[in-house]
């Protein structure tokens, strides 16, 4: 069965505290998204990986295909970064379906 | 770059009418267009997949005459709720796919529909 576990399920940190949530998946997939969903429900698409590292401003998420493993950094936090975090994989397929992980609610305290 | 709208973003109706969401793919081409659907402090669950110039591909569970899907170009694709009752007061969320990438995605930033 093709599942995202994510973990921690939630985080609070200090604002500028490096932050990590972590996300693993089955084998198999084409391509793993990460995605903020602030408090009013908006969904931000943050990054799409098949591999390796990528980095936009304070975030970075990285990728190893051998572990089956993301994980997405946010470096110098900040209360503005509160939201949920939702890593989802896609499992390829015609369709491209994606199968979403619960989510990692993060609190970041001034 | 890629950059996917909705609209509305919100939208209160009574019951008994339609509402009508549109999602746009702004800077690319999308052959194909997901729709989800959220309720609270769940996940996203998705309702159809919805292919340019065909008929939309309904999830088990999802009424395809309740929920009625048109894609009709590569940058538009609307989910009409039909007939709208207070259950299916949700966060409808849109995702395209760009045209000829098997796995590039991008969301949209939702619409949360309330139905009174």
């Amino acid at each position: 069965k093709n599942e995202v576990e994510q973990s921690p399920q939630n985080l609070t940190a200090q604002e500028g505290e490096f932050i990590t949530i972590n996300c693993s998946y089955s084998v198999g997939i084409s391509a793993l998204h990460w995605l903020q969903q602030h408090p009013g429900g908006g969904i931000v698409s943050l990054f799409m990986l098949s591999s390796g590292k990528k980095k936009h401003g304070r975030l970075i998420a990285t990728i190893n295909i051998q572990e089956k493993h993301s994980s997405l950094h946010i470096t110098a936090s900040h209360p503005r970064d509160s939201a949920v975090y939702i890593c989802a994989a896609n499992y390829g397929g015609s369709q491209g379906n994606l199968i979403f992980g619960k989510g990692t609610k993060l609190s970041v305290k001034p | 770059g890629a950059v996917v709208s909705q609209h509305p973003s919100w939208v209160i109706c009574k019951s008994g009418t339609s509402v009508k969401i549109e999602c746009r793919s702004l800077d690319f081409q999308a052959t194909t267009m997901f729709w989800y659907r959220q309720f609270p402090k769940q996940s996203l669950m998705l309702m159809a997949t919805s292919n340019e110039g065909s008929k939309a591909t309904y999830e088990q569970g999802v009424e395809k005459d309740k929920f009625l899907i048109n894609h009709a170009s590569l940058t538009l694709s609307t989910l009409t709720v039909t007939s709208a009752h207070p259950e299916d007061s949700s966060f409808y969320i849109c995702s395209a796919r760009v045209a000829g990438a098997a796995y590039e995605q991008y969301f949209g930033p939702g619409t949360r529909l309330t139905v009174t």
